[in-house]
């Protein structure tokens, strides 16, 4: 099937280390997405990218890095400079928007829940 | 920059009633999508229904309904007959259709739907 896998689902981080969230997509879409949700709160873009070795820091892009070098995968690290990481971190893709009809729309993986002990 | 607002932080409805839930938006475009997403428990981003900018009629998909008033900014999801099933965090996010923004999902801060039985 296709669709959108993150992994780990959970992961537990000391303070000052990095960690690295994987993300992979068999949609064939050329965009990705990283966005962070805190409690009770909406969507915020970290990062995105349209294109293979390419990307965009997004509304609150300190702290993370992202690569991307190939279509299918664009993971990201939480740095130890990222002063509140706990959150829930959902990955996405969709297609790029050309012209009228294209859905627009994007697809989610199940998220994965960072905790910082 | 765009942004979108969702005045309903928490909303409840009885199991069978309908319930509409509101979301108004900031933009200087024309052409642009809007959507509704729902976010169970599972915290699986789920799309309900989208809607282009650019075509008059309203979208519908089995109960859900929305009502796109262009001129006021204004994008209500209705839920008719609604299910226990439906109980959920609803989301209400924009897109751009053109440029380098056009890439990239806004999303409001989300309604809590509670569904009584």
């Amino acid at each position: 099937d296709g669709g959108i896998t993150q992994s780990p689902k959970y992961l537990f981080r000391k303070e000052g280390q990095n960690v690295t969230l994987s993300c992979e997509q068999n949609l064939n879409h050329d965009a990705m997405y990283w966005y962070r949700q805190d409690p009770g709160q909406g969507l915020r873009l970290i990062y995105y990218s349209q294109i293979v070795n390419d990307f965009q820091k997004g509304d609150i892009a300190e702290g993370y890095s992202v690569s991307r070098e190939k279509k299918e995968s664009f993971p990201l690290t939480v740095t130890s400079a990222q002063k509140n990481p706990t959150a829930f971190y959902l990955c996405a893709s969709s297609m790029l928007l050309s012209g009228r009809g294209r859905a627009g729309e994007l697809f989610f993986g199940e998220g994965s829940r960072l905790t910082v002990l | 920059a765009q942004t979108v607002t969702q005045s309903q932080p928490e909303m409840s409805v009885q199991e069978a009633e309908t319930v509409t839930l509101s979301c108004t938006y900031d933009t200087s475009e024309s052409d642009y999508y809007l959507f509704w997403y729902k976010q169970p428990p599972s915290r699986q981003m789920i799309l309900v229904i989208r809607q282009e900018a650019y075509k008059q009629q309203n979208a519908t998909e089995n109960r859900f309904s929305v009502n796109f008033q262009k001129a006021a900014k204004s994008f209500s999801l209705k839920i008719s007959d609604s299910q226990l099933g439906d109980a959920a965090m609803y989301f209400c996010a924009y897109r751009s259709a053109t440029g380098a923004s056009g890439s990239r999902l806004t999303f409001g801060e989300g309604t809590q739907l509670t569904v009584n039985p």
